[in-house]
């Protein structure tokens, strides 16, 4: 069946330019989640999302970041004024229930220049 | 607050040869831990998780890792590797208790396969 899917693959911004960044998880998974993986690290967590509501937004690096899901399935992230320490990829991955395993996305390839 | 630290940053190894790739954790808290594999150009996959039972866990592709709680540690292992198995491997830890399942990961091993 088909994966989690995020488009566009890769995105060329200007500083202080908005962008968003848009999420498909798996039909019927109710758990979404964004991370984000700066060059040679590990991903870090940004938000979650149980249905349509942000369960948990501790990980969004401050009121720049912003992201929706409003029926409960697709998700875009949206970040405002974009500064070159946004570069990164942006991963989404969905899960049928929070407790079970996270599918992730091919990810986002952001550039900010 | 869980931290996960992968000690080293590239496993060169031969093909055919045993591998392990380490992973120590901190964290206040119970934890779920996890392997995920990256290959280029490609999104994070499963390897294997531990939720609760025997400490061994067997997972996908022959990957083997083992919960030690006393050294706060789940290593990763593999009798014989292939070059297929070139690729970035991430440990990740989440909270028991917390509902929402975030993963903390850490910063990645490159397992680098030479023939």
């Amino acid at each position: 069946g088909a994966g989690v899917s995020q488009t566009p693959s890769n995105k060329v911004t200007e500083k202080g330019k908005y962008v968003e960044l848009r999420c498909d998880p798996i039909s019927g998974h109710t758990a979404l989640y964004w991370y984000r993986q700066s060059l040679g690290q590990g991903p870090e967590f940004l938000i979650y999302f149980q249905g349509t509501g942000a369960a948990d937004d501790s990980g969004l690096p401050n009121d720049r970041f912003f992201a929706v899901r409003p029926e409960g399935s697709v998700s875009t992230l949206k970040i405002q004024r974009t500064e070159r320490g946004d570069s990164a990829v942006y991963l989404c991955a969905s899960s049928l229930r929070p407790v079970d395993t996270q599918y992730f996305g091919p990810g986002t390839r952001l550039t900010v220049l | 607050a869980q931290s996960v630290t992968q000690l080293d940053s590239q496993v060169p190894v031969f093909e055919e040869a045993p591998v392990e790739l380490r992973c120590n954790y901190s964290s206040s808290v119970s934890v779920y831990l996890f392997w995920y594999v990256q290959y280029p150009n490609q999104g994070l996959q499963l390897l294997l998780k531990y939720l609760s039972g025997s400490t061994l866990v067997k997972g996908i592709n022959g990957f083997e890792a083992e919960f030690n709680k006393s050294q706060t540690s789940f290593h990763l292992r593999k009798p014989s590797v292939h070059i297929s198995d070139t690729a970035e491997y991430f440990c990740a830890v989440s909270d028991k208790d917390n509902a929402g399942n975030m993963l903390t990961f850490g910063g990645g091993t490159r397992l680098m396969v030479k023939p």
